[in-house]
This record gives structure tokens, C-alpha cells and sequence, in this order.
């Protein structure tokens, strides 16, 4: 099992519609996680990070995290065309080494 | 500095040749970590720096790639007799080790690597 998985194929939602992006992780020790964004041609940028259980939400943006079910999600609210991107979650796995997942590509239709 | 610089942005080599890429953190960060995207692929971890310690190479994909950070700041990934499947961006991030948090990596713009 890789170390941080995320499944999901391209996701296209409707501009103002919500954009959901999962992501599932193997070590049960990880207590740190992220969502970077990555525009195509960029590098990634941190936008949300999450330590404990529940949802922590900023702007449009709401991260959960299930540490009893080793997943961590990403919601995007009022979808808008500039959240068109690659969204990677990452992992700490717990030598300060992070983890990445492949990344959901995200396109918001006007 | 305001960000991780890297250089090249862009590098084309002819296979068998060797390259070094250079990363030059932000000021203060005793982290470095050097990751490789391939087209389509997440990020694939290659080498950790953080402060005197020993790096933390295990995920070097072989012994033609090495990587040396000098004072504590900059570092430079060597890629020996480059093969076609080197190819790929080579993306530098910095941090801040907080002993009670999260490690918060800043990337660098990254060197795009091709071998013909």
C-alpha cells in the first residue's frame, strides 16, 4: 500500500459548486497533514494544514481529518475558475519527511 | 533570501552526461529537502537535509544521484550519467523544524531536467 493515496480521477465542477478531494494514508502514527495546491506549470503552495480530528476551515476552504479511518479531505466551496489546479495532499510522516500523493486535478467550468 | 532559489529553471543534457542542480533555501530554514515531480506524477521524495545530522538519503533512486549541502545553507544535487528516465522537475522546499508542529515546506520553482 503507498504511503499516501489519492484515487480520485480530474474532477470538473460547475463555477460555485463544491469540489470535494479525498485522500487516504497507511502510517497510523501520522499526526500532521496538508493540502498544497499546484498550478500546472508551478510549484506547489501550502493552503491548508490539519493536526487534529474534525474539520478546520478557512475561506472556502474546509479540511477533516478521520484519524481512525487513516483519511483526510479536502472541501472547496463556491468553486471558482482560479481554483482550476492539481491539489496534493501530503503527509508528515513523522521523521520530517512528507509524503505526497499523486493529486486530484481539479477544472472549475465557468 | 524571500523564497527557495533554484538554477537552472531549465536544463536539456545529452544522456550520460552529469548535472547539478542548485538550491539556495530561505534564510533561516535548517530544512531542505530535495523531491522529483515526473510528468503527471505527484512528488517523489529524494534526499532531507535538516541542520548537522546526517541527510536522510533513502530515497535516492540510485547511487548516480547524490546531494551535498555546504554551511548549512545551500545545497546541489548531482545527477551522474543521466539516462532518459532522469527527466523530470526537480523541485527544492525549505522549512522551519518546530519541535511542537508541523513541518510547513515553501517550494522553490523547481529545475526541469531533459535527457535526450
Amino acid at each position: 500500500q503507498k504511503e499516501v493515496e489519492q484515487n480520485s480521477g480530474p474532477l470538473s465542477v460547475p463555477e460555485g459548486a463544491i469540489a470535494s478531494l479525498n485522500c487516504t494514508y497507511s502510517d497510523r502514527g501520522s499526526q500532521s497533514f496538508f493540502w498544497y495546491r499546484q498550478y500546472s506549470g508551478k510549484s506547489p503552495e501550502l493552503i491548508m494544514s490539519i493536526y487534529s480530528n474534525g474539520d478546520k476551515e478557512d475561506g472556502r476552504f474546509t479540511a477533516q481529518l478521520n484519524k481512525a479511518s487513516q483519511y483526510v479531505s479536502l472541501l472547496i466551496r463556491d468553486s471558482q475558475p482560479s481554483d482550476s489546479a492539481t491539489y496534493l495532499c501530503a503527509v508528515d510522516l513523522g521523521n520530517n519527511r512528507l509524503a505526497f500523493g499523486k493529486g486530484n486535478q481539479v477544472v472549475v467550468i465557468p | 533570501g524571500a523564497g527557495v532559489s533554484q538554477s537552472p529553471s531549465n536544463k536539456v543534457t545529452e544522456k550520460g552526461k552529469d548535472v547539478e542542480l542548485r538550491c539556495d533555501p530561505i534564510s533561516g530554514h535548517t530544512a531542505l529537502y530535495w523531491y522529483r515531480q515526473s510528468l503527471g506524477q505527484g512528488l517523489e521524495f529524494l534526499i532531507y537535509f535538516q541542520g548537522n545530522s546526517a541527510p536522510d538519503k533513502s530515497g535516492l533512486p540510485s547511487d548516480r544521484f547524490s546531494a551535498e549541502r555546504t554551511g548549512g545553507s545551500v545545497s546541489t544535487l548531482t545527477i551522474q550519467r543521466t539516462q532518459q528516465e532522469d527527466s523530470a522537475v526537480y523541485l527544492c522546499a525549505s522549512s522551519l523544524v518546530r519541535h511542537s508542529g508541523a513541518n510547513v515546506l515553501t517550494f522553490g520553482a523547481g529545475s526541469r531536467l531533459t535527457v535526450l
